[in-house]
């Protein structure tokens, strides 16, 4: 079975401190994203990567910066924490459509429950 | 500009019958359509998927629907169970990896 880790269910900071949430798969992968979801906006795209070092945008980057070293390993880096950031964190980890054995299809982590004070 | 639309926020429905959740979508480039399920504190699940060149898709009691000419799908429960109670999300794909989420659908299944 796919095993996406996040390292913390639940965080608390304060406004202004740097944050950083990790993210483990153990399938070798090449696909990792993360999302945040709030009520009643659903999950939305921060940034994702298809390859170490390798990373795009998604819908809404401000704010956030990743880093992929590893290809097991994907960060999620709030660089100075604000109050409009509290929110579930998502990764997710996927093979690439067509890959023999995948479809494409995401595995989430459990997620990370952040709160900034 | 929402390109995969869940209108209904929520869905409550009764032990034993069917629920069906729907998911519209806007961009025609879209070839593969997946469901995924949530609990609270958990992440999402994978629940069922359709291409675009099938119209059905079932596995259990889930079964998709997909109708392209009018960019919608739905997913139907048969029988739903209170442990179905969960928010269901539409995901939908295009041209690359990235699945673009619908706002999702709470679904209550009562007793």
């Amino acid at each position: 079975d796919v095993k996406v880790t996040q390292s913390s269910r639940y965080l608390v900071k304060r406004t202004g401190e740097k944050v950083f949430l990790e993210c483990v798969q153990d399938m070798d992968h090449e696909n990792m994203f993360w999302y945040r979801q709030d009520p009643g906006l659903g999950l939305r795209l921060i940034y994702f990567s298809y390859d170490v070092k390798m990373k795009e945008k998604g819908d809404i980057p401000e704010g956030y910066s990743v880093s992929r070293e590893k290809k097991e390993r994907f960060s999620l880096i709030l660089e100075s924490a604000s109050t409009n950031q509290t929110s579930m964190y998502l990764c997710a980890s996927s093979l690439s459509p067509g890959h023999p054995g995948g479809a494409g299809e995401l595995f989430f982590g459990e997620g990370s429950r952040l709160t900034v004070l | 500009d929402q390109q995969v639309k869940q209108n209904s926020p929520s869905l409550s429905v009764q032990e034993g019958r069917i629920s069906i959740l729907n998911c519209d979508y806007t961009n025609s480039m879209f070839d593969y359509f997946l469901w995924y399920k949530k609990y609270p504190a958990e992440g999402p699940t994978f629940l069922i998927s359709i291409s675009s060149i099938k119209d059905k898709n079932e596995d259990g009691r889930f079964t998709v629907f997909l109708n392209k000419s009018a960019k919608h799908l739905s997913l139907h429960i048969v029988p739903s169970q209170p442990g179905d109670s969960a928010v269901y999300f539409c995901a939908a794909r295009g041209g690359s990896e990235k699945l673009v989420f619908g706002k999702g659908t709470k679904l209550t299944v009562n007793p």
